[in-house]
């Protein structure tokens, strides 16, 4: 079926620092998402991207759609507690009405 | 506008027993996602339901079932209830059609089998 392969499946950092993290795929998107799921609650989505070299901003939050429209990436620029949670990406792949997503990136910070 | 509602949100029961949980969508919204997550794990994908007909399925055993109603609301039925079901169960709704297939989710139903 089809995959997304989320990186890192973890991160260890310190409070301030910038994170990144990716998403890759053999298949075409016409989508890419991020969510966000805290512990014990629902993912919450963060950023949608339509169009293929779309490069999006929420707060310190940036996402892009990869040119070849296979890749997404998601940055937290200046890290602070709260982000700390689990990121997904998620994406709907060309000619199909269904979401994949990505097996998430487990985000730890350091006080 | 009302966001997604998930009920109940926590539940124990034995195993061997049955269970329902329930799902409304946000308003004007036709399809109903649902996806099982284990502790540490990703979000297993279960099954899709739009205009009242499953129109996506995982690979989960016939064990697990759902419909959906003409309101759009959704259940999903686990049947004789195995230790390894507990987990986090998601809904997820979204309009189902279009170019914006952005998908909305619930706070879940945490299902713990004992």
């Amino acid at each position: 079926g089809q995959q997304l392969n989320q990186s890192p499946q973890s991160m260890f950092i310190q409070e301030g620092e910038d994170v990144s993290m990716n998403c890759t795929s053999s298949s075409i998107f016409n989508t890419w998402l991020w969510y966000k799921q805290d512990p014990g609650e629902g993912p919450v989505l963060l950023i949608a991207l339509y169009k293929a070299g779309e490069l999006t901003s929420n707060g310190r939050l940036t996402a892009q759609f990869g040119i070849t429209r296979k890749d997404s990436f998601l940055n937290i620029s200046a890290s602070i507690p709260s982000d700390v949670g689990i990121y997904f990406c998620a994406g709907q792949i060309q000619g199909a009405q269904k979401l994949v997503f990505g097996q998430g990136t487990r985000l730890t910070i350091n006080p | 506008k009302a966001g997604v509602t998930q009920t109940p949100r926590y539940l124990i029961k034995t195993r061997g027993q049955q269970v329902t949980l329930s799902c409304s969508p946000i308003s004007g919204h036709r399809s109903v996602s649902w996806y099982q997550q284990t502790p540490g794990q990703g979000l297993q994908f279960l099954f899709e339901y739009f205009s009242e007909t499953q129109r996506n399925k995982g690979n989960f055993p016939g064990r697990f079932s759902g419909r959906q109603f003409s309101n759009s609301r959704s259940e999903m039925n686990v049947s004789t209830l195995e230790l390894g079901d507990s987990a986090l169960y998601l809904c997820a709704s979204s309009s189902g059609q279009g170019a914006f297939p952005e998908a909305f989710f619930g706070q879940g139903t945490r299902l713990t089998v004992v």
